[in-house]
């Protein structure tokens, strides 16, 4: 997607393991977010951030931390992979934080944990 | 707390035919509701975005509409295509700003000629 880029596309991790999934952005928007999508759910929100080193937490954020030095990335960890976390992540961007922004998604990471 | 819920969960239809998603919201106090398509392996592409001052939006063959005091909101596609075979979303804002979404699980919908 224009603008957005997420690394890797695809992965596979041991349990135990720490990963870490990047999201880059050349719009210059001040929000950013992780999602991941698993069957029958939809979309879930792991974290969010409002700025450079402004992030909290999502409704599915344990097991998770994030990283915001600049801009433009925005970092998704997971300390310590478990199997539940297989999953495939989106990263997201909106211009602003007004709830009537529309939002800009990448192409999404498939990480399984084996 | 928020819940959205999408229904049918998956659809095949004919090509040609007029075909109506549903998507229902347990809050009312919503801002907007946003459409998103996604193709098989691929991230989401948003479709409408509805505003809480709306009632419909439209895009080409695609409209929708969002009805806040019954909590609903469909997406209507005239003159289906094989091309419309994807899945959509709707997504809603959490409360406390930041513009957050609170998705549903999605219509999976095969379009066969």
């Amino acid at each position: 997607d224009a603008g957005i880029t997420q690394s890797p596309r695809h992965k596979v991790t041991e349990t135990g393991t720490p990963v870490t999934l990047r999201c880059h952005q050349t719009e210059n928007h001040r929000y950013m977010y992780w999602y991941r999508q698993d069957p029958g759910h939809g979309l879930r929100l792991i974290h969010y951030s409002y700025g450079v080193k402004d992030t909290d937490k999502g409704e599915v954020s344990d097991g998770y931390s994030v990283s915001r030095s600049k801009t433009e990335d925005f970092l998704l960890t997971l300390e310590s992979a478990t199997s539940s976390q297989t999953s495939v992540y989106f990263c997201a961007i909106s211009e602003s934080g007004e709830d009537r922004n529309g939002y800009t998604f990448g192409s999404g990471t498939r990480l399984t944990v084996v | 707390k928020q819940e959205v819920t999408q229904i049918p969960a998956a659809l095949s239809v004919p090509e040609g035919e007029n075909l109506v998603l549903n998507c229902s919201f347990t809050d009312s106090a919503i801002y907007n509701l946003q459409w998103f398509r996604q193709d098989p392996g691929k991230g989401l592409t948003s479709l409408l975005l509805i505003q809480s001052s709306q009632r419909e939006q439209t895009s080409g063959r695609l409209n929708a509409s969002l009805d806040k005091s019954s909590g609903r909101s469909t997406l209507y596609i005239a003159a289906s295509q094989p091309g419309d075979s994807a899945t959509y979303l709707c997504a809603v804002p959490f409360s406390g700003g930041y513009n957050k979404l609170i998705f549903g699980a999605g219509t999976r919908l095969a379009v066969h000629p």
